[in-house]
């Protein structure tokens, strides 16, 4: 696509249900990241991945948050038992290389009720 | 620690009314400093890249200048549609990109 893609774009979950998101990063972009943003506050970084790398794991906030990305392709975000405080906007996003600009999804919204 | 942060939190000014903004960081080997815009329900929108001190960009009414301490957004005679939030990041040595909280602006017409 011409653009990063995001699914779902809105999830309510209940308190405990795991819940996976997804990323569908621009083709041949091989940086991609996860962001999470709570209501009027900035981007807390989650994960980076680039090319074959191990990824940078060192903002995932609990071991309940995980993420994979098969190669330079799709990204799932895996928030298990999920809890209240999780509830945010999830931004994933995608560069061409180490430094250079990102690419933003539109986010998906999850509410855990 | 790595860390950005950005100043005000809030700007309200009148259309035409110059202004600037600030985002001053510690971030370790910085890579890159970059500025975004994000408009309510969406993504972040790249708008600057700044690689070292003393380089300056501009696009339309903005213009990013970058310190070895800071960088500043400057927004010159600004109108409504320039309401957003605007957002800073470094790019560490190590190339994860960290964001500050944003500052809002809200330009009246």
């Amino acid at each position: 696509g011409a653009g990063v893609s995001q699914s779902p774009s809105n999830k309510v979950t209940e308190k405990g249900k795991d819940v996976e998101l997804r990323c569908d990063p621009i083709s041949g972009h091989t940086a991609l990241y996860w962001y999470r943003q709570r209501l009027g506050q900035g981007l807390e970084f989650l994960i980076y991945f680039q090319g074959n790398s191990a990824p940078d794991k060192s903002g995932l906030p609990s071991d309940r948050f995980s993420a994979e990305r098969t190669g330079e392709s799709v990204s799932t975000l895996t928030i298990q038992r999920t809890q209240q405080e999780d509830s945010a906007v999830y931004l994933c996003a995608s560069s061409s290389g180490t430094v250079t600009e990102a690419f933003f999804g539109q986010g998906t919204r999850l509410t855990v009720v | 620690e790595d860390q950005v942060t950005q100043s005000p939190e809030a700007l309200r000014l009148q259309e035409g009314e110059s202004s600037s903004l600030n985002c001053s960081y510690t971030v370790s080997g910085l890579r890159g400093l970059f500025w975004y815009r994000q408009d309510p329900g969406k993504g972040p929108e790249f708008l600057f890249t700044l690689y070292s001190a003393g380089e300056e960009k501009e696009k339309e009414r903005l213009k990013a200048t970058l310190t070895k301490k800071e960088s500043f957004l400057h927004i010159t005679a600004p109108k409504p549609e320039d309401s957003a939030t605007y957002l800073c990041a470094g790019t560490t040595g190590g190339f994860k990109t960290i964001f500050g909280a944003g500052t809002r602006l809200f330009v009246k017409a």
